[in-house]
């Protein structure tokens, strides 16, 4: 069992490019989240997903987007990157939402000049 | 605002010494998690309370929830080098079924 990946672990950005981070999952998680972490404010959520093909937004969605077209994966998209958008993204899935154990991938650092 | 506040952000202590960190509220939670995290990884469950007054022990780790669920403590006894980490709490507000995590205690323990 890998748990859960996530590619690519790091990665330079210039302003308004754009880019797809990787989420997989191998635990057969119907829940599965895209976090932010930054300095001083814990964990972010940005969107989450309750199942295949649907998806929600959390409490920082504004410049990002997901899919999850296969249960076991889930993609965040950045359109046109912004240096606010520096940060550690990490993934996380879950058997039940919210409220059950979260099993998080290695983090992905991105960041955008 | 952080909903969920930590203290003390940032505790470095000798091997061997005591320490508690906090985690406090003014929302009620149906539950509270409370993960390490590592350098250059994801944070990992170290316990979930439930229950009001609820204690929960790991090893040297003791949890416990406070009585209004509002607030949560950890206290490690013994402090080892290998506790080393960002310690998170997580909590499931009551009111909206919302996840809340705290922005973190990075605590060092020097050999």
């Amino acid at each position: 069992n890998a748990g859960v990946t996530q590619t690519p672990k790091f990665r330079v950005l210039k302003t308004g490019q754009s880019m797809t981070l990787l989420c997989a999952q191998d635990m057969n998680h119907e829940y599965m989240y895209w976090y932010r972490q930054d300095p001083g404010m814990g964990l972010r959520l940005i969107h989450y997903s309750v199942g295949e093909g649907t998806t929600a937004k959390g409490e920082v969605p504004d410049g990002y987007n997901v899919s999850r077209l296969k249960k076991q994966n889930f993609l965040l998209g950045l359109e046109s990157a912004a240096p606010s958008q520096t940060s550690v993204y990490f993934c996380a899935s879950s058997y039940v939402f919210s409220e059950e154990t979260q099993y998080f991938g290695p983090g992905t650092r991105l960041l955008v000049l | 605002t952080q909903l969920l506040e930590q203290s003390p952000q940032f505790l470095s202590i000798q091997e061997g010494e005591n320490l508690t960190v906090y985690c406090n509220s003014s929302s009620v939670f149906s539950s509270l998690q409370w993960y390490r995290q590592e350098p250059g990884e994801g944070p990992v469950l170290l316990v979930t309370v439930v229950t009001g007054g609820e204690v929960k022990k790991l090893k040297r780790l003791t949890f416990q929830f406070g009585d209004a669920r509002k607030d949560s403590s950890l206290h490690i006894t013994a402090a080892q080098p290998g506790d080393t980490g960002l310690y998170l709490c997580a909590g499931v507000r009551e009111s909206n079924y919302q996840l809340i995590w705290g922005a973190g205690t990075k605590l060092i323990i020097k050999p």
